[in-house]
């Protein structure tokens, strides 16, 4: 059972552009939205992560966008550079010990 | 300071073999996670141990797999009769306490090659 579905699987974006990468989920029980940069050969590190009863949360290029009635959030990165270039997750968790559940992934390429 | 860490980096075993994987979490985090990540894939929660004791192992697949922690640090996460499908990265991640918005942070993985 995929609870959180993420898209687009792949993106290309030029310098300098705005990358959008979208998710929903199912389960209503989550409760914090964390979103995680991967790069080749690397474990996963938190990028900037948000909880339900905000709608926005910006931190430097990087803005998550909530709609919790939709079920649905998304991470914008502004004035995308080369080194932005890495696998995108979307995640969500539940209960008192963070369990995360992570989307499928976006890889982001931005080309100069 | 020294980040999550795990050991070996890669392991190519046969069908049937055992394997241990290690991690090292960061010095004084309680909590400890387990996930395994497919090619492609994100990451797909395994066990999680708060201390010494497995607080959730509901991620596990099967009874071939299986995981400890027995002081509290170090965590070794053991495959029996290992599949050609059990080849995967197995990510370790620690975090000073375990709760919502505590941060996880990730070792490198082990590769897992199952031949």
């Amino acid at each position: 059972q995929q609870q959180v579905k993420q898209s687009p699987q792949s993106l290309i974006v030029q310098k300098g552009g705005i990358s959008i990468i979208n998710c929903a989920y199912e389960n209503t029980a989550f409760d914090y939205f964390p979103w995680y940069q991967q790069f080749p050969g690397k474990g996963p590190a938190l990028l900037i992560a948000i909880r339900p009863d905000v709608s926005e949360k910006k931190e430097g290029r990087f803005t998550i966008s909530f709609n919790k009635s939709a079920k649905q959030f998304s991470l914008h990165i502004m004035d995308s550079q080369p080194g932005d270039s890495a696998t995108y997750f979307c995640a969500a968790t539940s209960g008192g010990y963070q369990k995360v559940t992570f989307g499928t992934g976006t890889k982001l390429q931005v080309i100069p | 300071g020294a980040g999550v860490s795990q050991t070996p980096s890669n392991k190519v075993t046969e069908k049937g073999k055992y394997v241990e994987l290690r991690c090292d979490p960061i010095s004084g985090h309680t909590a400890l996670y387990w996930y395994r990540q497919s090619l492609g894939q994100g990451p797909e929660f395994l066990i999680y141990f708060q201390g010494t004791g497995a607080a959730d192992d509901s991620g596990l697949p099967n009874d071939r797999f299986f995981a400890v922690r027995p002081e509290g640090s170090v965590s070794t996460l053991k495959i029996q009769r290992t599949e050609r499908g059990d080849s995967a990265v197995y990510l370790c991640a620690s975090s000073l306490r375990s709760g919502r918005g505590e941060t996880q942070y990730f070792g490198p993985g082990t590769r897992l090659l199952v031949l």
